[in-house]
């Protein structure tokens, strides 16, 4: 099983370029969530979903946006990129939504310039 | 507002010694609690979890965690450290019955000397 993929691993964006991370999954979670990794700071949920067709904010999620068209993708897109989107971005799934563990992809590392 | 705090940025252990990570939580009401490390330039692995019952929780790599409601914390804990357990551990907690937002801990480096 790949589990939890992402791409890009990196990217380097200009200021005001737009971009779509992506994240795919293959085993069958209904929950997925984007986190954003700072150093020092822990994991920030930017959004997530519990199921096709629901996303909901989270703590972090403006200047982001997401969609969830099927169980497997949850793709995360950046609009107008900022030097403070500077980050590494981690995709998870879980089976549930409260007591199950997370699975996290290998992250995305992404520099705004 | 849930919140977890790991109060130490880094911990130096020699091999074969004990280990503790410490880790405290805040929660209305109960909480459900995990740990997970990180690796180099890798996602985030879990390693155990307490949802209910014993207080006493045993996960991968010989980890366990210790739950104490009065104290409201959630150690991490090996009894006797390797090189290789050498990482980023990450507290985490959600409220039961309170939505799907996990709440991280801001990490604690974990540096085990031969």
């Amino acid at each position: 099983n790949a589990g939890v993929t992402q791409t890009p691993k990196f990217r380097i964006l200009k200021i005001g370029q737009s971009m779509t991370l992506q994240c795919t999954q293959d085993m069958n979670h209904n929950y997925m969530y984007w986190y954003r990794q700072d150093p020092g700071m822990g994991l920030k949920l930017i959004y997530y979903s519990v199921g096709a067709g629901i996303t909901d904010k989270g703590e972090v999620p403006n200047g982001y946006n997401v969609s969830r068209s099927t169980t497997e993708d949850f793709p995360l897109r950046l609009e107008l990129a900022a030097p403070s989107q500077t980050s590494v971005y981690f995709c998870a799934s879980s089976y549930s939504g409260v007591s199950g563990e997370l699975f996290f992809g290998e992250g995305s590392r992404l520099t705004v310039l | 507002a849930q919140s977890v705090a790991q109060p130490e940025d880094q911990v130096n252990v020699a091999e074969g010694n004990p280990l503790t990570v410490k880790c405290t939580y805040s929660v209305s009401g109960n909480p459900y609690l995990f740990w997970y490390v990180q690796y180099p330039n890798r996602g985030l692995q879990f390693l155990l979890k307490y949802i209910t019952g014993d207080n006493l929780v045993k996960g991968s790599y010989g980890f366990e965690a210790e739950f104490n409601k009065s104290q409201t914390s959630f150690h991490l804990k090996k009894p006797s450290a390797l090189v290789s357990d050498s990482a980023l551990y990450f507290c985490a907690v959600r409220e039961a019955n309170a939505g799907n937002m996990l709440t991280f801990g801001g990490g604690t480096r974990l540096m085990v000397k031969p």
